[in-house]
């Protein structure tokens, strides 16, 4: 069975700190790793990292795949009060080639205090 | 564009009734995934959809069943209701299912809020 293991659980920063979150997972056949940002409901898409893609940079947001020790980070850099929000990281079917059975991490809940 | 839409948005119910969740994904999207998120588990998958056949189910009991139509919409039911069902309930959507088109993002909805009294 798949697995995905997120750190730190939580953590507070302050404005203009910038942030590392942490994702390691297990997996049978890997295919690729996604961030998504979850701010009140919705989960938002953020990343998706591949073999042939190994890192991924948005703005204020850049994000790694190591495949050799079977994990990704997240950085953000220069926080804001609108980067608070739960970081999941997530993995698709092993067995499949569809995205739309994933498995998540617990998330990473990310508070920016001003 | 209109988002993913899910109704109702909050209920409450009480153990042993049942109850229907609806999603209308973006139009045009024909993929349609459901998930359960809880303080405790996070969010798990429950099924995928793609042209009204059930792609791949998770590890839930046979309470939890889920079905597409034609339009792509897509229900959830769960029955007999446990108070361990209470959660938010996502549906997402995705234009493709597979291929080498699939960027692998998924459009969430904000979700059902399902309490059980």
């Amino acid at each position: 069975e798949d697995k995905v293991v997120q750190s730190p659980l939580s953590l507070v920063v302050h404005e203009g700190d910038t942030v590392t979150l942490n994702c390691s997972y297990e997996v049978t056949n890997f295919r690729s790793l996604l961030w998504y940002k979850q701010e009140k409901k919705a989960p938002t898409f953020l990343f998706m990292l591949t073999s042939s893609g190994i890192e991924k940079k948005s703005g204020r947001l850049s994000s790694i795949l190591d495949k050799k020790e079977l994990s990704s980070i997240l950085n953000i850099t220069a926080t804001q009060t609108g980067d608070s929000a739960i970081y999941l990281c997530a993995v698709p079917n092993a067995g499949g080639t569809s995205y739309g059975k994933l498995t998540f991490g617990q998330g990473t809940i990310l508070t920016v205090h001003p | 564009k209109a988002g993913v839409t899910q109704t109702p948005r909050y209920l409450i119910k009480t153990r042993g009734q049942q109850v229907t969740l609806s999603c209308s994904p973006i139009s045009g999207h024909r993929s349609v995934s459901w998930y359960q998120q809880t303080p405790g588990q996070g969010l798990q998958f429950l099924f995928e959809y793609f042209s009204e056949t059930q792609r791949n189910k998770g590890n839930f009991p046979g309470r939890f069943s889920g079905r597409q139509f034609s339009n792509s919409r897509s229900e959830m039911n769960v029955s007999t209701l446990e108070l361990g069902d209470s959660a938010l309930y996502l549906c997402a959507s995705s234009p493709y299912h597979e291929g080498p088109s699939n960027t692998g993002e998924l459009f969430f909805g904000e979700g059902s809020r399902l309490t059980v009294l």
